[in-house]
């Protein structure tokens, strides 16, 4: 089976613009999880979706959102970049059998705000 | 912010030698997972733990699942170069779907 999928892998954008970007998770998982990996706070959970639903979200301003399709591709948005905003931003997939969840990350969308 | 305290931080070993690092809490998590990030790359799995007390190995590496439920310990044997990187502990309680708590990591570096 294919990993995750992220694209793009790396991104430059100037303050005030927005971004998107997108996750295609494991065939056959529909549980996809953001996260946002910076040297100072470390990795830090953004919001869950499933089944086009989201399930969890985290401490972070309305600026970020996400969405989910039927395919249960994903993407997140983060709206009026900061320049506090760079990061390797992290998409996951989960299955959860009935030993328990794995979660597996995609490669990351560096994104640098200039 | 994080809830799990990982430690040591960094770890600068010979080739050959063992390795231990762990993961507390102050809450309880029902699954613990462990995590090797290379740069710029995202983290992957090593090895998920379900029980209290439970104890799984993946080659050279051992993970333990505390039996308090507040933490977890990783031991990697016979380190080898390869194992240079970074790993995370993570956490997941049982009502909060898929989102995973993470340790601050621990950057390995091996001397060959």
């Amino acid at each position: 089976k294919a990993g995750v999928t992220q694209t793009p892998r790396y991104l430059i954008k100037t303050r005030g613009q927005q971004v998107t970007l997108s996750c295609s998770p494991i065939s056959g998982h529909r549980s996809v999880s953001w996260y946002q990996q910076t040297p100072g706070q470390g990795l830090q959970f953004l919001f869950e979706y499933f089944s086009e639903t989201q399930r969890n979200k985290g401490n972070f301003p309305g600026r970020f959102s996400g969405r989910q399709f039927s395919n249960s591709r994903s993407e997140m948005n983060v709206s009026t970049l900061e320049l506090g905003d760079s990061a390797l931003y992290l998409c996951a997939s989960s299955l959860k059998r009935t030993s328990g969840v794995k979660q597996f990350f995609g490669p990351g969308t560096r994104l640098t705000v200039l | 912010g994080q809830q799990l305290n990982q430690s040591p931080q960094s770890m600068f070993i010979q080739e050959g030698e063992d390795v231990s690092m762990n993961c507390t809490s102050s809450s309880i998590f029902n699954t613990w997972l462990w995590y090797k990030q290379d740069p710029g790359e995202g983290p992957v799995l090593l090895i998920a733990l379900y029980k209290a007390g439970e104890l799984t190995s993946n080659g050279r590496l051992t993970a333990q699942f505390g039996i308090t439920r507040k933490d977890s310990f990783l031991n990697i044997s016979a380190s080898i170069p390869s194992d240079v990187g970074i790993y995370f502990c993570a956490g997941l309680k049982e009502t909060s779907g898929s989102r995973l708590t993470f340790g601050e990591g621990t950057q390995l570096t091996v001397n060959p």
